[in-house]
This record gives C-alpha cells, sequence and structure tokens, in this order.
C-alpha cells in the first residue's frame, strides 16, 4: 500500500529566506500533487508532477519530481508572510485512483 | 463557479442524529471522491464513484458511512447515528484527470 511521507512537519522561516519541504513515497506512482491548504479552508492545487525530472515553477514556489527516488520536493524561494499556510503532498497508486496525502508541512513565515 | 461545490458548509448536529453532505462535481468530471480530514492530519479517503459506480467503500469508517451518486452527477454522503469522533472536515474531490477539491463540509458533533 503506498505510503506518503513528508519533512519537516513544521517549518518556521523568516521572510526571504529559501527552504525546501520533501516528499518521500514508498510505491510507484505515475504523478505527484502538491496542494496548499489554509486553516480552516479547503485544499488548492499547486502543481501535478507527471513524469520522471518534471519541475514546475509558480512564482516563489517550484517543485520537482524524482520518480526513480520517489521524492518530490517542494522549494520556497525568498519566503514572504503569504506563503504560511499548510503545503501536502499527494500520490495515487495509478492513475486516478485515490489519492494518498502525507501529514502535511505547516509553513509559517515571520518577520 | 464551475468547480466543486458543496453543502452544507458547516453543519453542527447532536449525537446520534443522521447528517447528509452533498457534493457537486466538475460537471465534466466522471470520477468523485469523498475524504475526511481532522485536524493536523492530511485528508483520509473515505470512498469514490466513476459516474454512478462505487469503485471503493472498504475505507468508510463504519457502517454507519453510506455514499450514493445515484445518477453520476451529484453526490451525497450520510453519516447515521453520529458520534463526537465524527466531527471533522469532510472534503469532496472530483477529477477528470486531476483532482479539483471542493470547500469541504464542516461537521460538529455536539
Amino acid at each position: 500500500e503506498l505510503k506518503v511521507e513528508q519533512n519537516p512537519l513544521f517549518l518556521s522561516m523568516q521572510e526571504g529566506k529559501n527552504y525546501t519541504i520533501y516528499c518521500n513515497y514508498s510505491t510507484t506512482s505515475d504523478r505527484l500533487y502538491w496542494y496548499r491548504q489554509d486553516p480552516g479552508k479547503s485544499l488548492e492545487s499547486l502543481f501535478v508532477l507527471l513524469s520522471n525530472g518534471a519541475v514546475k515553477q509558480e512564482g516563489r514556489l517550484m517543485a520537482s519530481l524524482d520518480t526513480k527516488a520517489r521524492l518530490s520536493t517542494l522549494h520556497i524561494t525568498a519566503a514572504v508572510h503569504d506563503l504560511s499556510a499548510t503545503y501536502f503532498c499527494a500520490a495515487p497508486n495509478s492513475g486516478n485512483t485515490p489519492l494518498v496525502f502525507g501529514k502535511g508541512t505547516r509553513l509559517s513565515v515571520i518577520a | 463557479d464551475t468547480g466543486v461545490s458543496q453543502n452544507p458548509r458547516h453543519k453542527i448536529t447532536k449525537r446520534g442524529q443522521n447528517v447528509t453532505f452533498r457534493c457537486d462535481p466538475i460537471s465534466e468530471h466522471n470520477r468523485l471522491y469523498w475524504y475526511r480530514q481532522t485536524l493536523g492530519q492530511g485528508p483520509e479517503f473515505l470512498t469514490y464513484f466513476q459516474n454512478e459506480a462505487q469503485l471503493e467503500k472498504s475505507r468508510l469508517l463504519s457502517d454507519r458511512f453510506s455514499a450514493e451518486r445515484p445518477k453520476g452527477s451529484f453526490s451525497t454522503l450520510e453519516i447515521q447515528r453520529t458520534e463526537q469522533g465524527d466531527s471533522a472536515m469532510y472534503l469532496c474531490a472530483s477529477s477528470g484527470g486531476i483532482a479539483f477539491f471542493g470547500q469541504g463540509t464542516r461537521l460538529t458533533v455536539v
């Protein structure tokens, strides 16, 4: 059964700094999702990574996927307060099967 | 708004009562998923449909939980004889390739 692990689970960053969140998954999966969740809100889709070596960037966030290592990273560049949220990675066993989520990384960006 | 829509957004109920939540997916999406999320945790898969067929229901938390998607469009999730441990956010997602989530229904059982 697919397991998804994220680290760190909690991250406190200073504004302007860079950091990386890691997502490991236990069995082969053909895609990897990153979502953002604000307190009390639902999940906002950030990235879908569909192939080995895929890299996607949106603003200060960049996600990458290494299917051989079963690892995805979410890199934050020059953090700003608005990025404070919980970030989840998720993967299906295959195709459109239900997503298995990590526990999330709670990011707090402080001045 | 053409996103995934869930109703109600909030529900407070007394222990022992039945509750039903509704999810309207993005119209062209044939797959619909229900998840539960408790505080500080990631979403936990419950059940899913392809069109009107329920493809997986073994993850429903107990026989008090049931879901339907009678015409392959909207879906309902029912919890019978609610317990305090059922308090959570219930999320619906639909997919035609990429999963999009609704705003969720927050259930509080008192």
